[in-house]
């Protein structure tokens, strides 16, 4: 089956420090991966996606993530966390079934103290 | 551009009771997408609708979850009788297409069925 994989239930770090979000995933074919980000009481927000090309892929917000074909990894980065970066973050990867949908990951939470 | 609107944002409900959530996509996208999100997992997909017929419902619980598209642009899933089980946060998300594009999402529907 097609899916992917987010290892960290939680992530910790400091403001100001580099932050990593894994996500691991398991497709054939070419992989369409996306990242998107969810804050309290809110709905999903894109911030970035893989269709092909360059491996790694700037986003929104200052975060980016690099697609590496070898790991099968698709892991989100940002140099320089900020505390309202806190929140919620779902990898997901396109799927074909006949028709296109998205299937996520089981999400990772980011913390971010000053 | 309008993003895509979802109502109610709140609701509480008894069990067995019947609930209504709508959903107006993005203006132009033809694909809209209903997903439901349990407290600590990913997103996950109901039904998708192209245009006004549906594509993929292979996970929707139909002996209790409808959801139609009469003309093509909003949306309404309907849960009657609601369980506990059902209570999640309902997204609606949307596409210009299928194939390749960003799915944006609706703020959601929360839902407490007590």
């Amino acid at each position: 089956a097609q899916s992917v994989a987010q290892p960290e239930d939680q992530v910790n770090v400091a403001e100001g420090n580099p932050l990593t979000v894994k996500c691991t995933y398991s497709v054939s074919g070419n992989p369409y991966l996306f990242w998107y980000v969810q804050y309290p009481n809110r709905g999903l927000q894109f911030l970035l996606k893989y269709i092909t090309g360059d491996n790694l892929v700037k986003g929104s917000y200052g975060f980016e993530a690099e697609f590496n074909k070898s790991q099968t990894s698709f892991h989100l980065k940002k140099p320089s966390a900020l505390v309202s970066d806190s929140a919620l973050y779902f990898c997901a990867v396109r799927v074909n079934t006949g028709f296109q949908k998205l299937v996520f990951g089981t999400g990772t939470r980011l913390l971010v103290s000053p | 551009e309008a993003g895509v609107a979802q109502s109610p944002r709140y609701k509480i409900i008894e069990k067995r009771q019947s609930v209504a959530f709508w959903c107006n996509p993005i203006s132009g996208h033809a694909t809209l997408y209903w997903y439901q999100q349990i407290l600590g997992q990913g997103p996950k997909l109901l039904i998708q609708f192209q245009n006004n017929g549906v594509v993929d419902d292979s996970q929707l619980p139909k002996d209790r979850f409808s959801a139609e598209r009469l003309k093509g642009v909003d949306s309404t899933l309907k849960i009657q009788p609601a369980k506990l089980e059902d209570s999640a946060v309902y997204l609606c998300a949307s596409s210009f297409s299928e194939s390749g594009n960003t799915i944006y999402f609706g703020e959601g529907s929360w839902l407490t069925v007590v």
